[in-house]
């Protein structure tokens, strides 16, 4: 069985905060790595996506992947309150057509 | 202009009754997806359909039928549905399936069977 872990939280951070969502992966031949937020009673969203090792940047989200490690986290900097939503972690599973997710993370940001 | 929209939103039915969801995108994708959240949020893909052909059946009961009549449509229709299809049920879609693919995601529709 191939499998996505996330740490289902809640973690909270402060505003202002760096906020560090993990996850992890069993399937080595995974190529691509999705990070999805989604809100409370809202459809999932796409943040960023990797798929080479090393860190991505896109504004306050950087995505780091360590291939060997197995393992993919989401860093949030400078945190604010709207950030507050559960992440998904998504992995393409050994096959292009199926994206397995993790059980997500829940993120409070308090004010 | 919604980019992948499903109907209904919401669905309350008894137990035994058939139902169908539909979902139809706009962006000129290829691939259509349906992913079922549980109430643990657990999101997990049950179908993907390339150019109207099904790719992607992860062992999902019979009673599930999905039916894509063309590339922008694909429902799903359910029979006999029990207490423990109740979940919410996402539409998705993309542009091929390469590493950086990205899928959108519709607004869900809430399946309650009672």
């Amino acid at each position: 069985q191939k499998e996505v872990e996330q740490n289902s939280g809640p973690l909270s951070v402060p505003e202002g905060a760096i906020a560090s969502l993990n996850c992890t992966y069993s399937d080595r031949g995974s190529q691509s790595f999705f990070w999805y937020r989604q809100y409370s009673g809202k459809s999932p969203e796409l943040i960023m996506f990797i798929y080479s090792n090393g860190d991505k940047e896109d504004g306050r989200f950087t995505a780091q992947l360590n291939k060997a490690s197995q393992y993919v986290s989401l860093l949030i900097r400078d945190s604010q309150p709207s950030d507050s939503a559960t992440y998904l972690c998504a992995v393409n599973g050994g096959s292009n057509y199926k994206l397995t997710f993790g059980k997500g993370t829940l993120l409070t940001v308090n004010p | 202009d919604t980019a992948v929209s499903q109907t209904p939103k919401y669905l309350v039915t008894q137990m035994g009754n058939d139902k169908s969801i539909k979902c139809e995108q706009n962006l000129g994708h290829d691939t259509m997806y349906w992913y079922k959240q549980d109430s643990k949020k657990f999101l997990k893909i049950m179908f993907s359909y390339n150019n109207k052909e099904l790719i992607i059946n992860e062992t999902v009961p019979n009673r599930f039928s999905p039916k894509s009549p063309d590339k922008a449509h694909l429902n799903l229709h359910i029979n006999s549905l029990e207490l423990g299809d109740s979940a919410v049920y996402f539409c998705a879609s993309s542009q091929g399936a390469t590493v950086d693919t990205e899928a959108f995601f519709g607004q869900g529709t809430r399946l309650t069977v009672v």
